[in-house]
């Protein structure tokens, strides 16, 4: 079982759509990345939150520490959003290295 | 700043042939990863270095794949010898003080036919 999962794994959505992404972890983190890697294949790293909410323009990343749960919210979705979400957590360093363990991706197409 | 810098961007080799991947990091960073991509996989961490030290290379897949940082600014990424099962793209990324916020380079397709 992965330690980090992703729902769902592909997601279609018409533009202007409000679009949720979910990501659930069964470790005790430090901190969760959500990564964006567009179709060219660069990643780009969208928010890192150890708890709470965080906004960002049109995105949102919210955490649930005691349910080891995130989500990523996209409001007014435009195919510019058009990409590959990665969830990745970092493990309490608890001995442990400092390292991100990757869910495997949500694609996400938005349609004009 | 020129941001993670990775060298080929593309590479295609034959089975056997030694390959070396090249990263640059952004200058006054401290970390620098080395992940691996693949359909079946999506990224695994291979190796991460801190302050050029290897941290944790539980990673990396076997005796063929090394991986050295000389200096602050560059490090290498070496299969020897390659297979068709290494064809993936490998991403270099780096980061300040702590291991949070990376930043990643365009990454090399590698090829091993």
């Amino acid at each position: 079982k992965n330690e980090v999962e992703q729902s769902p794994q592909n997601l279609t959505a018409q533009e202007g759509e409000f679009i949720t992404i979910n990501c659930s972890y069964s470790v005790g983190i430090s901190a969760l990345h959500w990564l964006q890697q567009h179709p060219g294949g660069g990643i780009v790293s969208l928010f890192m939150l150890s708890s709470g909410k965080k906004k960002h323009g049109r995105l949102i990343a919210t955490i649930n520490i005691q349910e080891k749960h995130s989500s990523l919210h996209i409001t007014a979705s435009h195919p510019r959003d058009s990409a590959v979400y990665i969830c990745a957590v970092i493990p309490s360093k608890e001995g442990g290295s400092e390292k991100l363990v990757f869910g495997k991706g949500t694609k996400l197409t938005v349609n004009p | 700043d020129a941001g993670v810098i990775q060298s080929p961007r593309h590479e295609v080799t034959e089975m056997g042939q030694e390959v070396t991947l090249r990263c640059k990091p952004i200058s006054g960073h401290d970390y620098l990863f080395w992940y691996r991509q693949t359909m079946m996989r999506g990224l695994e961490l291979l190796i991460y270095f801190n302050n050029n030290v290897p941290i944790d290379d539980s990673g990396m897949p076997e005796d063929r794949f090394s991986a050295k940082m000389p200096n602050a600014s560059f490090s290498t990424l070496k299969i020897q010898p390659s297979e068709p099962r290494d064809s993936a793209v490998y991403f270099c990324a780096s980061s300040f003080l702590v291991p949070y916020e990376q930043f990643f380079g365009p990454g090399t397709r590698l090829t091993v036919l």
